[in-house]
């Protein structure tokens, strides 16, 4: 998935503690959300950006928080981690409607 | 609000058979449908995507969709599997009007092929 980068990949948290997963893309895209994956569940939208400055939530935004300060950038922020957000991260981007584009995944563990 | 099913969690299925996985989706207003696929600890990927025209989409790696409005659906088939098409596949919707292009996945479909 060429263009989208997130960090780290894996990270492993105890419960209560902060952190940022980071997503990038160089692609000049409008459009950025964080998805969630959880077995049986498929992907849940987490948060989204329509552009620099604009967030919103979306199926499942407790817990996190997001913010836009460039177009290429589009970081979230897990404030005091629980067990419950233990998942597999992944950011997508896009540009024209629908071709989105999705990177590798962050694996976290909450313990 | 857009949801979509995915009725079967895991299809096995023998090498060079064929195989369809499928997806129903329910939405109030036009929508736009994908499937993607991902392997093991990877991200996903898009196999193929029904935006418009031809109801009958063709994607990648031998795997076409047909898209049917009267019973809402979009089943993924191939003619014949190969152990490398051993993944999850996942159905998606997002609703054609807006500005925003959230997914809505299903729960996906975990292929596994045979020898």
């Amino acid at each position: 998935n060429a263009g989208v980068t997130q960090t780290p990949k894996f990270q492993v948290l105890k419960t209560g503690q902060s952190m940022t997963l980071q997503c990038a893309q160089d692609m000049n895209h409008e459009y950025m959300s964080w998805y969630r994956q959880d077995p049986g569940m498929g992907l849940r939208l987490i948060h989204y950006s329509v552009g620099a400055g604009i967030t919103d939530q979306g199926e499942v935004p407790n817990g996190y928080n997001v913010s836009r300060s460039t177009t290429e950038d589009f970081p979230l922020r897990l404030l005091s981690a629980a067990p419950s957000q233990t998942s597999v991260y992944f950011c997508a981007s896009s540009y024209r409607r629908n071709t989105i584009y999705f990177g590798e995944g962050s694996w976290l563990t909450v313990v | 609000a857009q949801s979509v099913t995915q009725l079967d969690s895991q299809v096995p299925v023998f090498e060079e058979a064929p195989v369809e996985l499928r997806c129903n989706y329910s939405s109030s207003v036009s929508v736009y449908l994908f499937w993607y696929v991902q392997y093991p600890n990877q991200g996903l990927q898009l196999l193929l995507k029904y935006l418009s025209g031809s109801t009958l989409v063709k994607g990648i790696n031998g795997f076409e969709a047909e898209f049917n409005k009267s019973q809402t659906s979009f089943h993924l088939r191939k003619p014949s599997v190969h152990i490398s098409d051993t993944a999850e596949y996942f159905c998606a919707v997002s609703e054609t009007a807006g500005s925003a292009r959230q997914l809505t996945f299903g729960s996906g479909t975990q292929l596994t092929v045979l020898p």
